[in-house]
């Protein structure tokens, strides 16, 4: 059974601050590492995706990859109350033709005042 | 920036009924996906299509789903004589290819099961 593991949270920051949210896969065969954002009733937005170890920035967010640990991980800067949601860590695993998303529970992030 | 699109938001069906989700995944895009999440818990992978077949499915896609693209754009899940326990959120998604190509969500389905 491969899992997805994330803290559920609330991971609460204050507004400004550096949010790092981190998940752990079990799959070493695992090959993209999707990082999705959702709001409450919502359904999942790409934030960022990474495939190869070590960093990937994107304007306030930084995926981080280490394969060898098996620990993927999303850094916000200068977090903003609407930054608020849960973020969703999700594993790729190819086989053929086919492909899926093994999503974790979801760390629910809020940014206070 | 071009979007999935899914029909209806919401429906509300008597358990036992069959229902069709509709879906207009990206159109460039060559695999689809659903998916779908149970209130309060983790977004499940249901089924992938690739070709105008299922390339992989979960242990939750039994006899009772069935997926077809009947055309060049639309992408349907049925769920005959549905369930309770049917009850959930079901997202449509689709990728332009499978290595390393982000798969892109619609805004979901609500489907609940009176």
């Amino acid at each position: 059974q491969k899992e997805v593991e994330q803290n559920s949270g609330p991971l609460s920051v204050p507004e400004g601050a550096i949010a790092s949210l981190n998940c752990t896969y079990s799959d070493r065969g695992s090959q993209s590492f999707f990082w999705y954002r959702q709001y409450s009733g919502k359904s999942p937005e790409l934030i960022m995706f990474i495939y190869s170890n070590g960093d990937k920035e994107d304007g306030r967010f930084t995926a981080q990859l280490n394969k060898a640990s098996q620990y993927v991980s999303l850094l916000i800067r200068d977090s903003q109350p609407s930054d608020s949601a849960t973020y969703l860590c999700a594993v790729n695993n190819i086989d053929g033709t086919a492909s899926k998303l093994t999503f974790g529970t979801g760390t629910r992030l809020q940014v206070t005042l | 920036e071009p979007e999935v699109t899914q029909t209806p938001s919401h429906q509300v069906t008597q358990m036992g009924q069959e229902v069709i989700l509709r879906c207009v995944p990206i159109s460039n895009h060559l695999y689809f996906y659903w998916y779908r999440q149970i209130l309060g818990q983790k977004v499940e992978f249901l089924v992938s299509f690739y070709n105008n077949e299922i390339s992989e499915k979960s242990e939750i896609f039994d006899d009772q789903f069935s997926v077809e693209r009947p055309d060049g754009s639309n992408f349907t899940l049925k769920i005959r004589s549905t369930k309770l326990e049917d009850s959930a959120m079901y997202f449509c998604a689709s990728s332009r290819g499978l290595s390393n190509q982000p798969q892109h969500f619609g805004d979901g389905t609500r489907l609940s099961i009176l």
